[in-house]
């Protein structure tokens, strides 16, 4: 079975803190990607980044950077200097192996930046 | 290029009404995607489609609800005599042909249905 759980609900920070949001999840496959979406409060999903399980290296855009960690099935996501227009839910979700049409979606992570 | 695009952004309907939900996929896709998210939940799989197929529809209410993806023209979802828990945000995704890209999803901005 495919699981993500976003443990945190809800976060709340103000403007140039930085803040992780964690995910964690489970699956049996040995082949699967990991993502990250934002959702601000507009609606839309945008997509921020795509992982496969073979590439552990992690990466940094901008003041958004993502720490991949097999041995404990985590993909967290850290944002520095937060900014008001990070407010929003961000959601995680794992997909299986090439045919697996099921991607799983965290429950996501409220995430409120005040001036 | 534009992105997927999801029409209308709101529908109101009331019980027993039906609702119709499009989604036109980015330019040169042909896998769409739907998704539902409940108020205050994560989105939930609903059917995957290519160009006059189902895939897999494991996540489909098995009544009810119906997906088709026509050779031309948009994804339909389709909700036939709604009932109030059938009120969600709806979420269309399409991803490319290209193998190398195949898990990539990008996500239209949601037909959220209210039903009275």
């Amino acid at each position: 079975a495919q699981k993500v759980t976003q443990a945190q609900t809800e976060i709340s920070v103000v403007e140039k803190e930085d803040v992780t949001l964690d995910c964690v999840y489970e699956t049996r496959d040995t082949t699967y990607y990991l993502f990250w979406y934002k959702q601000p409060p507009s609606g839309e999903l945008v997509f921020l980044i795509r992982r496969n399980s073979f590439d552990e290296q992690n990466e940094i855009s901008g003041r958004y950077s993502w720490n991949f960690q097999k041995s404990t099935s985590s993909f967290n996501f850290t944002i520095t200097a937060s900014q008001v227009v990070d407010s929003a839910v961000y959601f995680c979700a794992l997909r299986g192996q090439l045919g697996d049409n099921d991607m799983r979606f965290g429950a996501g992570t409220r995430l409120t930046v005040k001036p | 290029n534009a992105g997927v695009m999801q029409n209308p952004r709101h529908l109101v309907r009331r019980r027993g009404q039906e609702a119709r939900l499009r989604c036109s996929p980015m330019k040169g896709h042909s896998h769409v995607y739907w998704y539902r998210q409940l108020p205050e939940e994560g989105l939930k799989f609903m059917v995957y489609l290519q160009k006059e197929n189902i895939i897999d529809e494991s996540g489909m209410p098995k009544e009810r609800f119906s997906a088709e993806f026509p050779k031309e023209g948009p994804s339909i979802l389709r909700i036939q005599q709604v009932v109030r828990g059938d009120s969600a945000a709806y979420f269309c995704a399409s991803s490319p042909e290209r193998e190398g890209l195949l898990n990539i999803q990008y996500f239209g901005a949601g037909t959220r249905l209210s039903v009275l």
